[in-house]
């Protein structure tokens, strides 16, 4: 069964470091997002791609965040400085070309970043 | 904005009691809604969905019917197993195609 793959798992930075994380979506997904879960609270969104193109980053702390994708396929987000605030569940999401509010986005595994 | 709310947790249940998390929503126009699980360390699996008013979403004994005089997309189940144990996230998309989530509801059933 395809799924969205993330990597690290895990990762444990000193604050005012630069931290990366990586998400491959579904083959074929051409939908993108990056959301951030923190503890004991619901997920919410950072950023949204459509192939290559951000569709939405209205939450996305630009002084500090940035997000790319590239060739429209696999997608970076990149934290620089990270800051404590920063701590939490990392989660990319991918759903099918084509779809509209019904499609299911299926989810990566997480990354789970502790700022130091 | 789009919202969701959920009952507050945590809930601790008995192995095979009934249960039911609430969840209502405020949005513009007519979202679909959704039901996610999540089990410790993991990411966020589809439960069940349903994307207009009186669908019933139902898998793997969960229920949820989208009432839109209520606004609310309540989930039920039967009999709890203890495999059930997890996190619970209400959530709705529109015409923007992304999903708002709800705090979450930690349910924790025991044997």
């Amino acid at each position: 069964e395809a799924e969205v793959a993330q990597s690290p798992r895990y990762k444990i930075t000193e604050k005012s470091q630069a931290v990366a994380f990586w998400c491959d979506p579904i083959s074929g997904h051409a939908t993108l997002y990056w959301y951030r879960q923190i503890l004991g609270q619901g997920p919410e969104l950072l950023v949204q791609f459509q192939d290559e193109s951000v569709v939405d980053d209205s939450q996305l702390p630009k002084d500090r965040f940035s997000a790319e994708r590239l060739k429209g396929v696999d997608s970076t987000l990149k934290i620089q400085p990270a800051e404590l605030g920063d701590s939490a569940m990392y989660l990319c999401a991918s759903s099918r070309k084509g779809g509209n509010m019904n499609t299911e986005a299926f989810f990566g595994q997480g990354t789970r970043l502790t700022v130091v | 904005g789009d919202s969701v709310t959920q009952m507050e947790g945590p809930v601790t249940l008995s192995e095979e009691a009934f249960l039911t998390i609430n969840c209502t929503y405020t949005a513009t126009g007519y979202p679909s809604l959704f039901w996610y699980v999540q089990y410790p360390g993991e990411g966020l699996q589809l439960l069940l969905k349903a994307t207009k008013a009186d669908d019933k979403g139902s898998n793997k004994g969960f229920e949820a019917t989208y009432r839109k005089e209520t606004t609310s997309f309540h989930l039920e189940k039967g009999s709890v197993q203890v495999s059930d144990s997890a996190v619970y996230f209400c959530a709705l998309s529109g015409s923007a195609r992304q999903l708002t989530f709800g705090s979450g509801t930690q349910l924790t059933v025991l044997p």
